[in-house]
């Protein structure tokens, strides 16, 4: 049972470049969810999604930003022309979605916009 | 609207005991607590799901109060590797299945 599994761990981009984190949840999870961390700071959530839905974008921003779970394959993130503002740490979760279980949250993705 | 945590920060010595409280102004349905390290991924605690539910980790546990929407974490007899920033996330019962996180405790154990 290899976890949730992010990639890339690392990920440096220009402005105006375009941004792409993938999530893999945990096997037997079907609920995903992605959050933001700025340093020295709180999570803050984005969007939750089941497999080909989107359940709650509401902190998700209006723009350049879209998540996607696809009924095969990761979950992913995109962020489209990116700005210094963006650099953060982008972590994804998942869940059964019953009572009683925790998140299990990947080990991230920290995004750096040069 | 974020839960509000308090302390900010606690530094204790080792076999010391700190409480941690998480209140919402939500109905909540669900209280998690999570504790991560630097740079590292937040780990789950414990999920208290009933008003007045107590629950514990090891030495670590918590408390429910679904009437004042308030958690606490109790942290007894600290150990180092206690040492961390804990968060605890709440799920409003008018949300659905997502958790809204309150801005975190640092917590320093000292040998």
């Amino acid at each position: 049972n290899a976890g949730v599994m992010q990639n890339p761990r690392h990920l440096v981009r220009r402005r105006g470049q375009e941004a792409r984190l993938r999530c893999s949840p945990m096997k037997g999870h079907s609920h995903v969810y992605w959050y933001r961390q700025l340093p020295e700071e709180g999570l803050k959530f984005m969007v939750y999604l089941q497999k080909e839905n989107i359940i709650d974008e509401s902190g998700m921003p209006k723009e350049r930003f879209s998540a996607e779970f696809p009924k095969e394959g990761p979950s992913i993130l995109r962020i489209q022309q990116v700005v210094r503002g963006d650099s953060a740490a982008y972590f994804c979760a998942s869940s059964s979605g019953l009572s009683n279980y925790g998140y299990t949250f990947g080990s991230g993705t920290r995004l750096t916009v040069v | 609207q974020q839960p509000v945590q308090s302390p900010q920060a606690v530094i204790l010595r080792e076999g010391e005991d700190a409480v941690i409280n998480c209140s919402s102004s939500k109905a909540l349905y669900s209280v998690h607590w999570y504790r991560q390290k630097h740079g590292e991924a937040p780990v789950f605690l414990m999920i208290l799901l009933k008003g007045g539910e107590q629950k514990g980790h090891e030495k670590i546990s918590a408390s429910f109060n679904e009437k004042k929407q308030q958690s606490s974490l109790y942290l007894t007899a600290s150990q180092l590797s206690y040492s961390g920033t804990y968060f605890c996330g709440t799920e409003e019962k008018a949300a659905g299945n997502k958790l809204t996180f309150g801005g975190g405790t640092r917590v320093l154990v000292k040998p």
